[in-house]
């Protein structure tokens, strides 16, 4: 199985600060990557596919990038919406995995 | 848009089998793979297996084999999970995907797995 290996797994964060999160494949995925948003008690919902294509109706602040085995997700200007758990997932090869998560939390 | 309505919560016993429904509607069921990715009480998100609906070709995470079973009915445009010999680990929230993409309102179906 394909290890996905986010970090930093908590991040405390200010409103209209620059967030950057990382994601690291054990083998490469070429660009097989997608980015997750979740609140608790919802679904994870999509931001990022394909390693950097943004999601049909989400903001322009997030953004993707990376190939092979390294990755990250940018928020430009964190939103008090923006507050969640994100979760790296890899699509290249069955079994699908994710990454364990990262938490952006108000500081 | 596409939605899918997941069935309610269950409560089984150890041992026990369950199965779970989510009824999709917004698109062509039979154009796309449906997904189960489930998430135990908080932890993070895993991967069970997926489905082609036209097909009904299978495949699965090797940790569930002989325990997953995964149809649909495309009369109905519903995909089904049934997972076996429940353990008390097995308690997580289910959830159906359109290849990547969730029920946009955020919806699963909660598997909780007690004597």
């Amino acid at each position: 199985d394909i290890q996905m290996t986010q970090s930093p797994s908590t991040l405390s964060a200010s409103v209209g600060d620059r967030v950057t999160i990382t994601c690291r494949a054990s083998q490469s995925i070429v660009t097989w990557l997608a980015w997750y948003q979740q609140k608790p008690g919802k679904a994870p919902q999509l931001l990022i596919y394909k390693a950097s294509s943004l999601e049909s109706e989400v903001p322009s602040r997030f953004s993707g990038s990376g190939s092979g085995t390294e990755f990250s997700l940018t928020i430009s200007s964190l939103q008090p919406d923006d507050f969640a758990t994100y979760y790296c997932q890899q699509y290249d090869a069955y079994p699908w995995t994710f990454g364990q998560g990262t938490k952006v939390e108000i500081k | 848009q596409v939605q899918f309505v997941h069935s309610g919560a269950e409560v089984q016993k150890p041992g026990a089998s369950v199965k779970v429904s989510c009824k999709a509607s917004g698109y062509t069921f039979t154009a796309y793979y449906i997904h189960w990715v489930r998430q135990a009480p908080g932890q993070g998100l895993q991967w069970l297996g997926r489905i082609n609906p036209k097909s009904g070709d299978t495949h699965h995470a090797q940790k569930f084999q002989g325990r997953v079973t995964m149809t649909t009915d495309t009369s109905t445009s519903t995909a089904y999970l049934e997972l076996s010999s429940l353990r008390s680990d097995d308690t997580a929230m289910y959830y159906c995907a359109r290849e990547l993409r969730f029920d946009p309102r955020g919806q699963g179906t909660l598997v909780t797995v007690s004597s």
